[in-house]
């Protein structure tokens, strides 16, 4: 099985602080994707990336999958109240869809 | 639009019971899954439905019941639960059930509690 492991556990930070989240897996990553979450809702699909060194940007959200593609990072700039919650990597094993073991971000007024 | 929509949103319910929840897709997708979650875990895989047909099956006990009437719809019946099964039950849905990208779009949940 796919095994991605995420880094911090949790994080709080103050509003305009720059963070950053790591989710490396165990084995070579063919797509991996983000996604954030509100306690005890659904799923906000963030972005997905595919190739090795592939960089993207939503807002103020990067995220960088590296040249070996077994490490993906989430890069917030200038953090605010809104972006709190649980971020979570993902990645398929074949048909299987594997979430990472999440980051929970606070971010402080 | 990447809209899935479940009902309930909340659902209190007894060992005895019988409910279900339900899950709608109209984005044409054909593969449609059900995820639990615990609190503080992330989302564990359940069943998968690809064109109508369940395709994995995650050792899922027999009190949980997967349905597809249709490409739109996921229902998952539940029956003589226990209180350990107290979820949040997300469904989601993709467009294919291979290939890449495969997004997974995921509704807002129900939350469940067994008593």
């Amino acid at each position: 099985s796919q095994e991605l492991e995420q880094s911090p556990q949790s994080l709080i930070v103050q509003e305009g602080k720059n963070l950053t989240i790591n989710c490396t897996s165990s084995k070579t990553l063919y797509g991996l994707y983000w996604y954030k979450q509100k306690y005890g809702e659904g799923l906000i699909f963030l972005m997905m990336l595919q190739k090795g060194g592939e960089e993207k940007s939503h807002e103020k959200i990067t995220a960088k999958l590296d040249e070996k593609k077994q490490q993906s990072s989430l890069h917030i700039t200038a953090s605010q109240p809104s972006h709190a919650g649980i971020y979570l990597c993902g990645a398929y094993t074949g048909n299987q869809f594997y979430f990472g073991t999440g980051t929970s971000l606070t971010v402080i007024p | 639009d990447t809209e899935v929509t479940q009902t309930p949103k909340h659902l209190v319910m007894g060992m005895t019971n019988k409910k279900s929840l339900k899950c709608e897709q109209h984005m044409g997708h054909r593969a449609m899954y059900w995820y639990k979650q615990k609190a503080k875990k992330p989302p564990e895989l359940m069943f998968v439905y690809s064109y109508e047909k369940l395709s994995i099956n995650e050792s899922v006990p027999s009190r949980f019941s997967p349905e597809c009437p249709n490409s739109s719809l996921l229902n998952l019946h539940l029956h003589a639960l226990q209180p350990e099964d107290s979820a949040l039950y997300l469904c989601a849905s993709s467009q294919e059930l291979a290939g890449s990208p495969n997004t997974q779009y995921f509704g807002p949940g129900t939350r469940l509690t067994v008593l």
